[in-house]
């Protein structure tokens, strides 16, 4: 299957950094990616869908300052948390599809904001 | 809007039960449907899809779902468990049309004692 890889796969910051999350699909190009986060023993919550090229949508509640995403290529999205507070602490996991119906999803990045 | 609702939180299991494990969905068109399995520590783990045809789908470690078009169901089954199966399960759906992302159910926690 396609492959898509996420880095840093854990990142600790201090509160009040910034902190950018890179996705990229390695073998195949992906107009539309989407970024997801996970809670403890929580299902995973969309956050936003990012377009190449064009302006991230996010979901109702998703506080689109604070977590900044650019689509700049093909195969590159990349989400900023910034100023970031220890409730920011969570798994974030990116997905791509190269338009078959099905998404490929990244290793998912885990924060942790002391 | 969609959404897909898991109806099991919890299920406890001794090895060698079966398992089914229910999902519904709220959509109006047409969708594609998975379930994901993400084991301890790891990321999420593709276990079968449905896109069109056979509504009777077999996927990795015998598992297997059945499309059930008239009930927007549809319900993981395996006839066995065994302890390595302890994980949390999603089941997950995405319209048909382009650029839509996947829309995940809450999750079941499965644990299977030895």
């Amino acid at each position: 299957g396609a492959v898509v890889s996420q880095h840093p796969s854990r990142v600790i910051c201090k509160s009040g950094t910034s902190v950018k999350i890179e996705c990229r699909s390695l073998d195949f190009q992906a107009t539309t990616m989407f970024w997801y986060r996970q809670f403890p023993k929580k299902s995973l919550m969309l956050m936003a869908t990012s377009n190449e090229g064009s302006k991230a949508t996010y979901e109702q509640g998703v506080e689109k300052d604070k977590f900044l995403i650019n689509h700049a290529s093909l195969t590159l999205s990349t989400l900023t948390v910034t100023s970031a507070h220890p409730e920011d602490s969570s798994f974030y996991i990116c997905s791509a599809t190269p338009n078959t119906g099905e998404l490929f999803f990244g290793e998912g990045s885990r924060l942790t904001v002391l | 809007a969609q959404s897909v609702s898991q109806h099991n939180h919890h299920v406890i299991l001794s090895e060698a039960a079966s398992l089914e494990l229910g999902c519904n969905y709220s959509y109006g068109g047409t969708v594609n449907l998975f379930w994901y399995v993400q084991y301890p520590g790891q990321h999420l783990q593709l276990l079968l899809k449905y896109f069109s045809g056979d509504p009777l789908v077999k996927g990795i470690k015998g598992f297997e779902a059945e499309f059930i078009k008239s009930k927007f169901s549809f319900n993981l089954r395996k006839p066995s468990v065994q302890w390595s199966d302890t994980a949390e399960y999603f089941c997950a759906v995405m319209p048909t049309q382009a650029g839509t992302a996947l829309i995940f159910g809450k999750g079941t926690t499965l644990s299977v004692s030895s």
